[in-house]
This record gives C-alpha cells, structure tokens and sequence, in this order.
C-alpha cells in the first residue's frame, strides 16, 4: 500500500494564479481532510470530507475548494492564489471520524509570490 | 473553542536524558488523545493515542504518554532521548467538543543535543 500520495511536492505560483493539489489514498478510508500548516500554528483544518459526494468546511475554508467524486481522491483547489496562501498542505485519511487514527502524506510546499 | 495547548515551542534535552513535552487541553469531557511526530521535511506519524482504559499508554520508538484526567493533561515521556528522535511533536485532540474533529496544538520542536 502507498497508503496518502500527494502530488506536486513542491510549487511556486504567482499571485492570480489557480492550481489544484492531488491528494489519492488506496487504504478505502472514507474519511479525507486537508490541513495546512504554517510555523507555530500547527495544523489548521481546511476541508474535509465523510464520503464521495460529501465535503464541509473546515476551521479556514476561505481561497478554497474541494470535491470527492471517488473514494480515492481528493483534490484541493485554490482560486487566485494569495500570498497569504503560502504553507506547507497536508492530506490525510482515517477509517473514522474521530478516535481513529489518521494517515497523513508527504506534504505539498506551497510559494505564492 | 475547545483547544489544546502545548508548553514550550522549542525543547532542548541532552542525549540520554529524560524527554518530557507537555500537553493540556480545555475540554470538561475527556476527549481522544494523540501524539504525533513530524520529521524534518515529512508528513505526520502517529506516535501514540488514548481513547478509553488504561491511562498510560505506549507508543513507537520508546515514547509513552501519561492520561490524568484531574490535570486535563496529556504529556509525552522518553527516558533516554536519542538523537534521531529530533523532531517536531504535535499533541491533537478529537471528540463530541472538539466537533468531532482532530484539533492540533502548535506543536513542540525536539532538539537532542551530542
């Protein structure tokens, strides 16, 4: 199992610009959340997801969007990137909502100038 | 809001030496309990967790965390640091307060010194 893969490692985008970050799990969780985290703030929670079909907000939605078509994927938009957009983003998956443990990937490296 | 907190942004222990980072959280219900650890450059690993029963509980990598309701705490321990347990350590919580979300601390960087 490659367990949650996260596509680009790292992106440099120009304020305006919009790009979407792949985030695929292969453990058939229902479960999917992104995260951004910035230094000494933690991980903050952007959207999350119960199923296919099924998405909410999370506690700092503003400047994104999401969407679950499949079990697997779970893409995250931004629209007109903003410099305060610049973080490090987290995917991550679980079996449950909450008690359970979640599985986080790699990170994607976000620079917006 | 419910939240958790973390004390101490950076901690510094010799090699061989006792780790102790220190978690507290807000909630008058006891919630799930989770450590995770983030190597330089890595997504999270979870170290340890409490849900229910024995309060002390055992993780990966020799860390073991102690549940004390009366204190609402959650700090992790190590005897003997080692230097590859240099890291960034997370305490997050999860549970009907907290919306049935994980919520994370600020996080605690681990520096083990030779």
């Amino acid at each position: 199992n490659a367990g949650v893969t996260q596509t680009p490692k790292f992106r440099i985008l120009k304020i305006g610009q919009s790009m979407t970050l792949q985030c695929t799990q292969d453990m058939n969780h229902n479960y999917m959340y992104w995260y951004r985290q910035d230094p000494g703030m933690g991980l903050k929670l952007i959207y999350y997801s119960v199923g296919a079909g099924i998405t909410d907000k999370g506690e700092v939605p503003n400047g994104y969007n999401v969407s679950r078509s499949t079990t697997e994927d779970f893409p995250l938009r931004l629209e007109l990137a903003a410099p305060s957009q610049t973080s490090v983003y987290f995917c991550a998956s679980s079996s449950s909502l909450s008690g359970g443990e979640q599985f986080f990937g790699p990170g994607t490296r976000l620079t917006v100038l | 809001a419910q939240s958790v907190t973390q004390l101490g942004s950076h901690v510094s222990v010799s090699e061989g030496a006792l780790v102790l980072l220190r978690c507290n959280y807000s909630s008058s219900v006891p919630p799930y309990l989770f450590w995770y650890v983030q190597y330089p450059n890595q997504g999270l690993q979870l170290l340890l967790k409490y849900t229910t029963g024995a309060t002390l509980v055992k993780g990966i990598n020799g860390f073991e965390a102690e549940f004390k309701k009366s204190e609402t705490s959650f700090h992790l321990t190590k005897p003997s640091a080692h230097m590859s347990d240099a890291a960034e350590y997370f305490c997050a919580v999860s549970g009907k307060e907290y919306g049935n979300k994980l919520v994370f601390g600020a996080g605690t960087i681990l520096r083990v010194k030779s």
